[in-house]
């Protein structure tokens, strides 16, 4: 079975600065998509970023970018210039594209931004 | 992108009554709409997947006659608690199916707080 782990229960990081989250998941699809999404206290559901498996390149989202090892399966959520903004639960998600669609979340990780 | 809407966003309810939520694709079709619950302090938990025009998905331990799902056209489906008690009270979230193939996304709903008293 599938299954996303996020190890990093919480983080902190100052603000301007870099931080990374981790994601590791377990499947033996080779055909999937892989997302970082964003909940802030508003506890509204935000996509950060999304990346296909069979794509080598890591995503790039402005300040957002992913460090996408396929071979380790592991998907990396660098966060650059850090702001108050992005103090939320991060929770990475697995979606194979075949068999039965249905998103994998992990547990969250929580993102302090210092002042 | 693309928008999710639910409605109502807060709702209490006395025990033994039925709450309706609703969930709605604003500016695309969605053939397949899902439904989460969320702990506090914890990841989202699927419930059930909703496809258009066909009965819901569940997800093991989620009891069918307690939650209704209802996806009858492809921009809406509801979600009915019944004869909600207060271990019901949660926070739901619904997502909706966007695209096919590379392009495709979820994109989710703000989310309903239940309070069942």
């Amino acid at each position: 079975a599938q299954t996303v782990t996020q190890s990093q229960p919480e983080m902190s990081v100052q603000e301007a600065e870099t931080v990374t989250l981790s994601c590791t998941y377990d499947t033996s699809e080779s055909d999937y998509y892989l997302f970082w999404y964003k909940q802030p206290p508003s506890r509204q559901m935000i996509l950060v970023i999304r990346q296909e498996a069979y794509k080598q390149q890591n995503a790039t989202e402005n300040r957002f970018s992913v460090n996408f090892q396929k071979a380790a399966k592991s998907f990396s959520l660098k966060i650059s210039d850090s702001q108050l903004g992005d103090a939320a639960m991060y929770f990475c998600a697995y979606i194979t594209t075949s068999g039965t669609y249905k998103y994998i979340f992990g547990t969250g990780t929580r993102l302090k931004v210092l002042a | 992108g693309a928008v999710v809407s639910q409605h109502p966003s807060w709702v209490i309810c006395k025990s033994g009554t039925s709450v309706k939520i609703e969930c709605r694709s604003l500016d695309f079709q969605a053939t397949t709409m899902f439904w989460y619950r969320q702990f506090p302090k914890q990841s989202l938990m699927l419930m059930a997947t909703s496809n258009e025009g066909s009965k819901a998905t569940y997800e093991q331990g989620v009891e069918k006659d307690k939650f209704l799902i209802n996806h009858a056209s492809l921009t809406l489906s509801t979600l009915t608690v019944t004869s909600a008690h207060p271990e019901d009270s949660s926070f739901y979230i619904c997502s909706a199916r966007s695209g096919t193939g590379v392009g495709e996304t979820q994109y989710f709903g703000p989310g309903t707080r239940l309070l069942v008293l």
